[in-house]
């Protein structure tokens, strides 16, 4: 069966240090890959999105990797911060030219002062 | 530029008893998602549409879940009768096209069954 699996329920990270999130998936075949943000009470938000050619893609401080070969990809953010403490997701489509976009089930990441 | 627009952000109401979602898109964007999301839990497409087509709505549960959206613009989830498991965020999100491009969402609809 299809499964996207985000590494953690929760993650908690030391401010300034680098927080890396994790997506996996099972019997998909992505064209592309999206991380959405979203804080309590809101709606997601669009972060980044990377295409199945596509190693690797930066905005500031995130960086997102997809092995398409591993069937994951690893979300980035750099000198984080409080501010930064939020529920990310992943989100896949494009699966097979289907342009259903899927989610994971999320990380909540808590930045530590 | 006005975001995705939903109403009411919260609802209410007993079970069995009807209840009916709107979302107004950011203009211009011809495909319109409804999600529904549990606490804890990733949103799970209920159905999309492009324009006023439903292009799919395999995971809406038809014997109980409605939508429309007329002239391709605003939408409407309609749940009749609702049950306690119902109780959840239902989302809205648009986007300008299918297939790889960004999906902006509402703040989303909290329905509490009792």
């Amino acid at each position: 069966s299809q499964k996207i699996e985000q590494n953690s329920e929760a993650l908690n990270i030391q401010e300034g240090k680098t927080a890396t999130l994790t997506c996996n998936y099972t019997n998909y075949s992505p064209a592309y890959l999206q991380w959405y943000r979203q804080d309590p009470g809101r709606g997601p938000v669009f972060l980044l999105l990377i295409r199945e050619n596509e190693k690797e893609k930066r905005k500031e401080r995130l960086k997102v990797t997809f092995d398409t070969t591993l069937k994951q990809s690893l979300f980035h953010i750099t000198a984080s911060q409080p501010a930064d403490s939020a529920t990310y997701l992943c989100a896949l489509g494009g699966d097979f030219g289907n342009e259903k976009l899927t989610f994971g089930t999320g990380t909540r990441l808590t930045i530590i002062p | 530029e006005a975001g995705v627009v939903q109403s009411p952000r919260y609802k209410i109401i007993e079970k069995k008893q009807p209840v009916a979602f709107w979302c107004n898109p950011i203009s211009g964007h011809n495909t319109l998602y409804w999600y529904l999301q549990n606490l804890g839990q990733g949103p799970e497409l209920l159905i999309r549409y492009e324009n006023e087509e439903a292009v799919d709505d395999s995971q809406l549960p038809k014997d109980r879940f409605s939508a429309e959206r007329l002239k391709g613009v605003d939408s409407t989830l309609k749940i009749q009768p609702a049950e306690l498991g119902d109780s959840a965020v239902y989302l809205c999100a648009s986007s300008s096209q299918t297939g790889s491009s960004e999906a902006f969402f509402g703040q989303g609809t909290r329905l509490t069954v009792v």
